[in-house]
């Protein structure tokens, strides 16, 4: 089975400039996730999609960040400008249809590093 | 959710058992205990969940008292691959499986 897909694996840009995540969930899965994940910490999550509708996007900085999932299935991630707090590895996870009956785990993809100069 | 603390850092050596525990205080009746291990360079992969007791499959165990006010991961003799950051989360069981990663505990296995 194939995992998550994320692209690019790298990328650095000046302060004040655009980038875009995508992100390609696991097939089936209806729920995706992306995490921001700064050096020595935890991932903390940005936005979570239910197929197509946000679920939660409670700390997701809606001045420069924007996210979309078309069709319930890929995902794109936008900064728009970057500012250097930004560098972080930006992680994308998918799961099962997450309901209130049952916990589906998340599955990881292998992130892409931001380093904004 | 409930706020997750775990020791920041633990050491072990190879063929040794080792616990981590986590502190979950306000865990709420429809909470879940979940624990997720991360390598460098790579996205966390879920270890385990469980909701009281114990739990136990091909990798650890989770051991969850009455209280549920704590948990203690277990990873049987440890080996150097097993030197990763784990996760401890609080799960809940509704509004769509809600979660919050903390800053985990960073093990390290000597050999």
């Amino acid at each position: 089975e194939a995992g998550v897909a994320q692209s690019p694996r790298y990328k650095i840009i000046e302060k004040r400039q655009s980038v875009a995540f995508w992100c390609n969930p696991i097939s089936g899965h209806a729920t995706l996730y992306w995490y921001q994940q700064i050096l020595g910490q935890g991932p903390k999550l940005l936005i979570q999609f239910q197929n197509n509708g946000v679920v939660d996007d409670s700390q997701l900085p809606k001045d420069r960040f924007s996210a979309e999932r078309l069709k319930g299935v890929d995902s794109t991630l936008k900064i728009q400008p970057a500012k250097l707090e930004d560098s972080a590895v930006y992680l994308c996870a998918s799961s099962l249809l997450a309901s209130g009956s049952s916990y589906n785990e998340q599955f990881f993809g292998p992130g892409t590093r931001l380093t904004v100069l | 959710l409930a706020k997750t603390t775990q020791p920041i850092s633990m050491d072990s050596y190879e063929g040794q058992e080792v616990n981590i525990t986590c502190s979950h205080n306000n865990i709420a009746t429809n909470d879940y205990i979940t624990w997720y291990q991360q390598f460098p360079s790579q996205g966390p992969r879920f270890i385990i969940q469980g909701y009281k007791t114990k739990v136990t499959n091909e990798v650890a165990s989770l051991f969850i008292p009455a209280d549920r006010k704590s948990s203690t991961l277990s990873l049987p003799r440890v080996s150097l691959s097993d030197t990763a950051v784990y996760y401890c989360l609080v799960v809940r069981n509704t509004n769509a499986g809600k979660s919050t990663f903390g800053d985990g505990t960073t093990l390290t296995v000597k050999p």
